[in-house]
């Protein structure tokens, strides 16, 4: 059964580059988009970026600037860099999986675990 | 960027009864790329509906989804004790996707 294995620092400090991995266990690794979705405390989801099959990236404007996604396919794993964070930035962070299969996207099927990241001085 | 509102805010009501959840969109979304995914407390977000209408693996029959263009519902034809949760829709047809704000059921 396909899981994904999620980890990183949890507490930062204003300034820093929060620093994210998941891992893709059970399953293979080609042939899908990898998304980083965040969820601040008691708020709603918000997109934050994805990695397609052929290593394109699509990131949220608001971050786009700050943000980026890359994959290490000899690993099965992919990441999230995050620069400068501040206060706005602590959430739950939740990586997902989405199939692409003969140009018919699906959607987040699998989900990470989540990993809490506290932004704090 | 397409907006997605989801009404209504809140929906109370109990077991046995029917919920009818809207997601409406401020421009068409592509190819009907529209999930619904319900998450609980302390829990990932769980994919119930993708492209508007199929139901995931594993996603019981009492939920399905309906919709196109601009205007989606999701339909919880009896409530079991385990589906008050929040429910999000998500437009993955155009870049950035984007999630609506969610919609509470509760009792």
């Amino acid at each position: 059964q396909v899981h994904l294995q999620q980890w990183g620092a949890g507490l930062l400090k204003p300034s820093e580059t929060l620093s994210l991995a998941c891992a893709v266990y059970g399953g293979s690794f080609g042939g899908y988009c990898w998304i980083w979705i965040r969820q601040s405390p008691g708020k709603g989801l918000e997109w934050i970026g994805e990695i397609n099959p052929d290593g394109s990236t699509n990131y949220s404007p608001s971050l786009k600037s700050r943000v980026t996604i890359s994959v290490d396919t000899s690993k099965t794993q992919f990441s999230l860099r995050l620069s400068s964070v501040t206060a706005a930035d602590t959430a739950v962070y939740y990586c997902a999986r989405q199939a692409v299969a003969w140009n018919y996207i699906y959607g987040l099927d699998i989900w990470g675990q989540g990993t809490t990241v506290t932004v704090s001085s | 960027e397409i907006v997605l509102t989801q009404s209504p805010g809140t929906l109370s009501l109990s077991p046995g009864e029917r919920a009818t959840l809207s997601c409406r969109a401020s421009q068409t979304v592509s190819s009907s790329y529209l999930a619904w995914y319900q998450q609980k407390p302390g829990q990932a977000p769980r994919l119930l509906i993708y492209g508007a209408s199929n139901r995931a693996t594993g996603i019981p029959g009492r939920f399905s989804g309906s919709g196109s263009g601009t205007d989606f519902t999701l339909t919880i034809s009896r409530l079991e004790p385990e589906d008050f949760a929040v429910y999000y829709c998500q437009q993955y047809g155009s870049s950035p996707r984007t999630f609506g704000p969610g919609t509470k059921v509760d009792i």
